[in-house]
């Protein structure tokens, strides 16, 4: 199960794009990494999810490198509603998941 | 809608008096999963089952048990709680194998006196 580093925190001002990175360096073929993010006192909410080719849904863009050694959760234009705890995380075909330690957000005004 | 439902949200157990919080889903997901999360953590896998088969993490405590008596409902048992299991206990489901993403319940809080 590969394990995943990310910054502690990161601030981003209301309306910008908010660029949140996640190493992943011991990810094998098989995992994909996902993007979860859980505000105060609620349960995490998925994001999106990618395996080799970059994602885009309603909510995020997801880009990940060719070596897939490193990702970069992309919120095009943040708002206050964006502040959280964004979790990058493996899964592997199994079912496992493994949580990485988050980076807090802050969109500030 | 189709949810994920923690019962209790909040719950009070005395040290070593066994405690037991449930989980139901309404999203016949194949795989529930439990999850222990501390005060500034990330949540830290217990265990899931997929269908029936039970898969228990390495460096779970023995404390932690699991029951699954059909699709819709799981429960996590913790047998002599301490005070550090006090913890926010989250319940996630996910349809199968392969590349589906997790639902997760509100969780429950969980006070050890």
């Amino acid at each position: 199960d590969a394990k995943t580093t990310q910054p502690t925190s990161m601030d981003c001002a209301e309306g910008r794009a908010a660029n949140l990175p996640c190493n992943h360096s011991t990810i094998s073929g098989n995992e994909y990494v996902y993007w979860y993010r859980q505000i105060h006192s609620q349960g995490p909410q998925y994001i999106i999810h990618g395996l080799k080719n970059n994602e885009t849904n309603e909510m995020a863009s997801l880009i990940i490198t060719e070596d897939r050694k490193s990702s970069t959760l992309i919120l095009p234009h943040a708002t206050l509603r964006d502040t959280a705890v964004y979790y990058c995380t493996s899964k592997t075909s199994y079912d496992k998941v493994i949580f990485g330690p988050g980076t807090s957000l802050s969109v500030i005004p | 809608d189709a949810m994920v439902i923690q019962n209790p949200r909040y719950q009070v157990t005395q040290f070593g008096k066994p405690v037991t919080l449930s989980c139901s889903q309404t999203l016949n997901h194949n795989v529930m999963y439990w999850y222990q999360q501390k005060s500034s953590q990330a949540p830290k896998l217990l265990f899931h089952y997929y269908d029936k088969d039970f898969n228990n993490e390495a460096d779970t405590p023995d404390n932690f048990q699991s029951r699954r008596p059909n699709t819709s409902f799981c429960f996590l048992d913790i047998r002599s709680p301490g005070l550090g299991d006090a913890a926010m206990y989250l319940c996630a489901t996910s349809y199968g194998q392969g590349w589906y993403e997790q639902y997760f319940g509100p969780g429950t809080r969980l006070t050890v006196t």
